[in-house]
């Protein structure tokens, strides 16, 4: 029972790069979301996922895109990487039943956009 | 604007005395409060969660709840070196169950030996 995964770990790009954040849970979970944690600003939310389906914009989600590829998968894109993206990501997951949310993280990836 | 505020720290405590991390959050709708605990370079770990007020004790972890005056606090006793870390607040915002967690921006903690 791995919980959440993420892939890669570390990733280097180019400013206009494109690349894709892979995310995927093995707790049955239905919620799934994309967070960037930024040195000073805490976690702050991108994009989130209720259900398999559907997807709608967090905090911050320009310059980002995502699917839901199933109920375990959910991946995030960033189609041309500018440096201000340079950031460490984090995939979560949660059941997200009537008033709880708790959310379960994967390790992260550190990215660097130069 | 929803907020969940934290001192940043670093709140510095000697080995074996109670840490006591404190919480605010601005909307009197929130239904449920998370503790969670971050390693340098490691992801957010969930500790405590706490949905009434009072006190729900885990281990040497005690979540505290208090709706009215709308804070939620964190004691560790007996702190050990392994305590030392980022403690992050959350809070969840209404009644459904696609309802997003704000989170504050943490504070960090130092047990001293």
């Amino acid at each position: 029972n791995a919980g959440v995964t993420q892939t890669p770990k570390f990733q280097v790009l180019k400013t206009g790069q494109s690349m894709t954040l892979q995310c995927a849970q093995d707790m049955n979970h239905n919620s799934m979301y994309w967070y960037r944690q930024d040195p000073g600003m805490g976690l702050r939310l991108i994009y989130y996922s209720a259900s398999e389906g559907t997807t709608d914009k967090g905090e911050v989600p320009n310059g980002y895109n995502v699917s839901r590829l199933n109920k375990r998968e959910f991946s995030l894109r960033l189609e041309s990487a500018a440096p201000s993206q340079t950031s460490v990501y984090f995939c979560a997951s949660s059941e997200a039943l009537q008033g709880s949310n708790e959310q379960f993280f994967g390790p992260g990836t550190r990215l660097t956009v130069l | 604007q929803k907020e969940v505020e934290q001192n940043s720290g670093p709140l510095s405590v000697p080995e074996g005395a109670i840490a006591s991390l404190n919480c605010t959050y601005s909307d009197r709708g929130s239904q449920s409060f998370f503790w969670y605990r971050q390693y340098s370079g490691k992801s957010p770990e969930l500790i405590m969660s706490i949905y009434s007020n009072g006190d729900k004790e885990d281990g040497r972890f005690t979540a505290q709840l208090n709706k009215a005056s709308q804070y939620v606090s964190l004691l560790i006793r007996d702190s050990q070196p392994s305590d030392s870390a980022t403690y992050l607040c959350a809070v969840n915002y209404g009644q459904n169950r696609d309802d997003k967690i704000i989170f504050g921006k943490g504070t960090r903690l130092h047990i001293l030996p």
